[in-house]
């Protein structure tokens, strides 16, 4: 499974729009792109996923780069609840072992 | 609510204790994960088993047993545990293992080994 790279932390103020980005520089033609959350003490939320196409659902917006090398997870108006730990996870289309890394914290600020 | 329950939710164990932890989910899902999250560290897949068979087991220690006696339901039993074992563990189901779909998770049972 492609090795994906997240920054350890960002900040974001209430009302904000949150671009989380996330390199997979190895990431093969089968893998797709996941993300999950992990707000405080809870179990991981599935956000979204993708494999080439731009995806958007009630949670969020994600956006693939044409080459497929790394992606951005966008809260539109981020919340105090969103604060949590963002998770970027590469898969092959046949594999549903979840592999955790460090993820983003990301703090919403008032 | 994500449709998987674990039970229970805080447990405190001493080592020479034997415990089990519970997670059932009525999903329709025919694949269960084990995960371990210890202070300050990455969840790390434990045990995954499809339609109860276990599938992969990540070297984890022995005195961690699973059991999968039905698709709906998984235990974690827990037996001369060592404080370092104390952490969240996490229950998730998924439609299989190799389907591309989203994974629902439990929200987990804080383990206390003292």
């Amino acid at each position: 499974d492609a090795k994906t790279t997240q920054p350890p932390s960002m900040d974001c103020a209430e009302g904000r729009a949150a671009n989380l980005p996330c390199n997979h520089s190895t990431i093969s033609g089968n893998e797709y792109v996941y993300w999950y959350r992990q707000i405080h003490s809870q179990g991981p939320q599935y956000i979204i996923h993708g494999l080439k196409n731009n995806e958007t659902n009630e949670m969020a917006s994600l956006i693939i780069t044409e080459d497929r090398k790394s992606s951005t997870l966008i809260l539109p108006h981020a919340t105090l609840r969103d604060t949590a730990v963002y998770y970027c996870i590469a898969l092959p289309d046949a594999g549903n072992m979840l592999t955790f890394g460090g993820g983003t914290r990301l703090m919403v600020k008032p | 609510e994500t449709g998987v329950t674990q039970t229970p939710r805080h447990l405190v164990m001493g080592m020479t204790n034997k415990k089990s932890l519970k997670c059932e989910q009525h999903l329709g899902h025919n694949a269960m994960y084990w995960y371990k999250q210890s202070a300050k560290k990455p969840l790390e897949l434990m045990f995954v088993y499809s339609l109860e068979e276990r599938v992969e087991n990540n070297s984890v220690p022995s005195r961690f047993s699973p059991e999968c006696p039905n698709s709906s339901h998984l235990f974690l039993h827990l037996h001369t545990l060592q404080p370092e074992d104390s952490a969240l563990y996490l229950c998730a189901s998924s439609r299989g293992v190799l389907m591309n779909t989203e994974a629902f998770f439990g929200q987990g049972t804080r383990l206390t080994v003292v």
